[in-house]
């Protein structure tokens, strides 16, 4: 049973550029979140998304920010018009249901904005 | 809001030394409470968890008692090895929020042969 997978794992987008990071939840997990890691920083929490659903988006910044799971296929964490501060480990993290004790995490992005 | 509250690092150990890494938190419902250990360059890995009041979370020499009376989750470990060198998150998860998990800042942890 394969973990969660993250790609890509590195990604260089320059500015004003669209970074699109995927996230495969473990198989039979319906439940994706999304953290984002600032250098020296703890992880964050941005959004919380079942199939087709978001369910929480209280941490995803008001613009240029998305996120979807569709029905086939990864969740997608899309950044549009990328700016220095984008800069992060993006991690992803699946569970098999909402309310479960253990989420389990990919390996994160690292998104570099030049 | 709910928050999670960890010591600084970074900590620097000697091989066998005892080690503790005191974790606080404030939250307005029934938390779970996580330790999660991050290795250079990787994601996050579960250390331990604990899902109510006086539980004992343990795994790989490393424990923590969920303390409620001093909402407190300190990670101990009696004998560190070098291995151990990594930055060790706590966290909690308030499941009427979805599960999703608030995080402390971090602390890493460099232990020296």
């Amino acid at each position: 049973n394969a973990g969660v997978m993250q790609n890509p794992r590195h990604l260089v987008r320059r500015r004003g550029q669209e970074a699109r990071l995927r996230c495969s939840p473990m198989k039979g997990h319906s439940h994706v979140y999304w953290y984002r890691q600032l250098p020296e920083e703890g992880l964050k929490f941005m959004v919380y998304l079942q199939k087709e659903n978001i369910i929480d988006e209280s941490g995803m910044p008001k613009e240029r920010f998305s996120a979807e799971f569709p029905k086939e296929g990864p969740s997608i964490l899309r950044i549009q018009q990328v700016v220095r501060g984008d800069s992060a480990a993006y991690f992803c993290a699946s569970s098999p249901q909402r309310g479960s004790t253990e989420a389990f995490f990919g390996q994160g992005t690292r998104l570099t904005v030049v | 809001g709910d928050s999670v509250t960890q010591m600084e690092g970074p900590v620097t150990l000697s091989e066998e030394a005892c080690l503790t890494i005191n974790c606080t938190y404030t939250a307005t419902g029934y938390p779970s409470l996580f330790w999660y250990v991050q290795y250079p360059g990787e994601g996050l890995q579960l250390l331990l968890k604990a899902t109510k009041a006086d539980d004992k979370g343990s795994n790989k020499g490393f424990e923590a008692t969920y303390r409620k009376e001093t909402t407190s989750f300190h990670l101990e470990k009696g004998s560190v090895q070098v291995s151990d060198s990594a930055v060790y998150f706590c966290a909690l998860a308030v499941y009427n929020q979805g599960g999703k998990l608030i995080f402390g800042q971090g602390t890493e942890l460099s232990v020296k042969p």
